[in-house]
């Protein structure tokens, strides 16, 4: 397809169970973003790849997240340990030019954790 | 995390007419831009703004740059049902060197036929 894709697009997990949440950016787009977005608030920044290179994880709430985007494509984006306050939707977007701020986001994947 | 404020949070207008919103920030932003968003579905991109001032339209959408560059707003009109959906503003820092935005909470449209 054209655009972004996200999978799964509805995940549900047990609290302490381990998710990957997976990123397929538009093609040849070089810049990735996640982002989570709780219910009824507004999409929050996680982490920024450029290529391969994770140039800013800031906003990644703790160490049981993790990022990775080994090859410069595909994103994945890990959970470790789940707890209740980790259910939201979780979003990605990329853009073809680093630094180009028009973001095209995917469907995102819903992750409730039970 | 910080988060622009955006108001108003929900509208309940009838089909014709025409709807604004605006979103403010504490500091200066160097590119604002207006995306909607549908239920169970990602944020579609709007409109994109880049300079302090400019103005800028996508058919019945019209948004602007704050001259301050603190603040952006949107203006829909001739309403349609289909506007109905989540807009949200995002700004980019100018404190920013990575493209992370900074979204504001929403407005929620409902459009009355």
């Amino acid at each position: 397809g054209a655009g972004v894709s996200q999978s799964p697009r509805y995940k549900v997990a047990k609290r302490g169970q381990d998710v990957a949440l997976r990123c397929d950016p538009i093609s040849g787009h070089v810049s990735l973003f996640w982002y989570q977005q709780a219910l009824g608030q507004g999409p929050e920044f996680l982490t920024y790849f450029q290529n391969e290179a994770q140039l800013d994880k800031s906003g990644l709430p703790s160490d049981r997240f993790f990022a990775e985007r080994p090859e410069g494509s595909v994103s994945t984006l890990k959970i470790q340990r789940t707890q209740q306050e980790d259910s939201a939707v979780y979003l990605c977007a990329s853009t073809g030019r680093p630094y180009n701020n028009e973001q095209f986001f995917g469907p995102g994947t819903r992750l409730t954790v039970l | 995390g910080q988060q622009l404020n955006q108001s108003p949070q929900s509208m309940f207008i009838q089909e014709g007419e025409d709807v604004s919103m605006n979103c403010t920030s504490s500091s200066i932003f160097n590119t604002w831009l207006w995306y909607k968003q549908d239920p169970g579905e990602g944020p579609v991109l709007l409109i994109a703004l880049y300079k302090a001032g400019e103005l800028t339209s996508n058919g019945r959408l019209t948004a602007q740059f704050g001259i301050t560059r603190k603040d952006s707003f949107l203006n829909i009109s001739a309403s349609i049902p289909s506007d109905v959906g989540i807009y949200f503003c995002a700004g980019l820092p100018s404190s920013s060197n990575t493209g992370k935005l900074i979204f504001g909470q929403g407005t929620t449209l409902q459009v009355k036929p």
